[in-house]
């Protein structure tokens, strides 16, 4: 089958830098991307993987290694608005994403 | 601005009605989406529709149905054959296959 497993919820502190980790298993690869979600909101598009290593953008960045079905999205000088569910989901052979269940992650003053 | 629009945000019915939820886009999308959130699970797939008047289904199909009669148009109809309607479902569109998704706002529907 096919699965995505993302942590359920994480806690960082206000200025620093965390790590979201993704690892998935799927038929076939067509992409990863990175999704943010306030709490009641609509997911806006935060980044797109389509080949292995480091994208940046601004205070985010993504990691992708297709042989180890890896993927991070780095969060440097974390705000409180930061404090979101970041979904990670992959573009699969038929080019349907499927969704990991999301990472809540909680910033502290 | 382009955008998409879902409405209404919240709907609450009762068991055995049927209910359609609106979705509409100005952003000359293609590619249109259904989904529904559920607590602690990943976004699951209802319907989508890559071209005017042509729909498949997703993962999770029986006990709705959709239409494509116009490119910015992709309504929901929750049937009372939805063991569980209550959720939150959201609308997406895109250009096409690879790229990204833009999501409307949602509805959050309660049945009772």
């Amino acid at each position: 089958g096919q699965n995505i497993d993302q942590p359920t919820e994480m806690t960082a502190t206000e200025g620093a830098i965390v790590q979201i980790n993704c690892t998935y298993q799927t038929s076939g690869f067509n992409g990863l991307f990175w999704y943010q979600q306030h709490a009641g909101e609509a997911p806006t598009f935060l980044s797109y993987n389509v080949l292995d290593g480091l994208e940046e953008k601004g205070r985010f960045s993504s990691f992708l290694s297709r042989s180890k079905g890896y993927s991070y999205l780095l969060l440097k000088e974390l705000q409180m608005k930061d404090s979101a569910s970041y979904l990670c989901a992959v573009m699969d052979s038929n080019y349907q994403l499927i969704w990991g269940a999301g990472t809540k992650l909680i910033i502290k003053p | 601005d382009g955008g998409i629009t879902q409405s209404p945000k919240y709907l609450f019915r009762k068991e055995g009605q049927n209910v359609t939820l609106s979705c509409e886009q100005n952003l000359n999308h293609d590619a249109m989406y259904w989904y529904r959130q559920d607590p602690g699970q990943g976004l699951r797939l209802i319907y989508y529709s890559q071209i005017v008047n042509d729909f498949q289904k997703g993962d999770i199909a029986e006990g709705y149905s959709v239409s494509r009669e116009k490119k910015e148009s992709f309504p929901l109809t929750v049937t009372s054959a939805q063991k569980n309607p209550t959720a939150f479902y959201l609308c997406a569109s895109s250009t096409g296959d690879v790229n990204e998704q833009y999501f409307g706002p949602g509805t959050r529907l309660t049945v009772t």
